[in-house]
């Protein structure tokens, strides 16, 4: 079946740094990958719509220029959290939609990644 | 707009026992999916069931069953003999016709421990 692919898969950093998020459709083109961030014990939150070959779609709220999205590639998406800070840590996952199936299809969703900014 | 609710927050249940996770749901589409997640301590959202907003018959999937209600606009999951490993949080997600395609809308999650 369809793989999305998630790496790292916990990543502590120090305050300050940036750190690179990647996501990877293992088995199909993906045109539209989405990445969403958890709290503990919350819901999941969509952050931004990732369309390969142009620009993301944050959603409200979001700082487009603290997270940048990248998805140059039919099966690589990337979310770089820029300067981060403790309130960043989090647990970020994102998922694909192959450009063949239906609407209705179900995403596929990477591992996540746990982000820990001390 | 599109909205999921799942009230119950923490469920915990004994081994064997069976259990319903709620979900309800608004939607100003007419054509819309539903959708039931898990969440295990890893971290992982595994899929379990996808459901179109034009078939309401009831799905049986092992132990696992859902029922969809138009009328109440719900969607609840019943765990049959519930056993240690279902211990997870549990997604219902909404995706509608109107909006971006492949966007899901997430409940909060309902916590099931289930207890040996």
């Amino acid at each position: 079946g369809a793989v999305v692919s998630q790496h790292p898969s916990r990543v502590i950093c120090k305050s300050g740094t940036s750190v690179k998020i990647e996501c990877r459709s293992l088995d199909f083109q993906a045109t539209t990958m989405f990445w969403y961030r958890q709290f503990p014990k919350q819901s999941l939150m969509l952050m931004a719509t990732s369309n390969e070959g142009s620009k993301a779609t944050y959603e409200q709220g979001v700082e487009k220029d603290k997270f940048l999205i990248n998805h140059a590639s039919l099966t690589l998406s990337t979310l770089t959290v820029t300067s981060a800070h403790p309130e960043d840590s989090s647990f970020y996952i994102c998922s694909a939609r192959p450009g063949q199936l239906s609407y209705n299809s179900p995403l596929h969703f990477g591992n996540g990644t746990r982000l820990t900014v001390t | 707009a599109q909205k999921v609710t799942q009230a119950q927050t923490e469920i915990s249940v004994v081994e064997k026992e069976d259990v319903t996770l709620d979900c309800v749901y608004e939607t100003r589409d007419t054509t819309y999916y539903l959708f039931w997640y898990k969440q295990p301590p890893s971290g992982e959202l595994v899929f379990l069931i996808r459901r179109n907003s034009f078939d309401e018959q009831n799905e049986i999937s092992g132990r696992y069953s859902w029922n969809f209600q138009k009328s109440t606009s719900s969607f609840n999951f019943t765990i049959t003999a519930s056993q240690v490993v279902d211990s997870a949080v549990y997604f219902c997600a909404l995706k509608g016709r109107g909006s971006t395609l492949g966007r899901l809308y997430f409940g909060r999650g309902t916590q099931l421990t289930v207890w040996p």
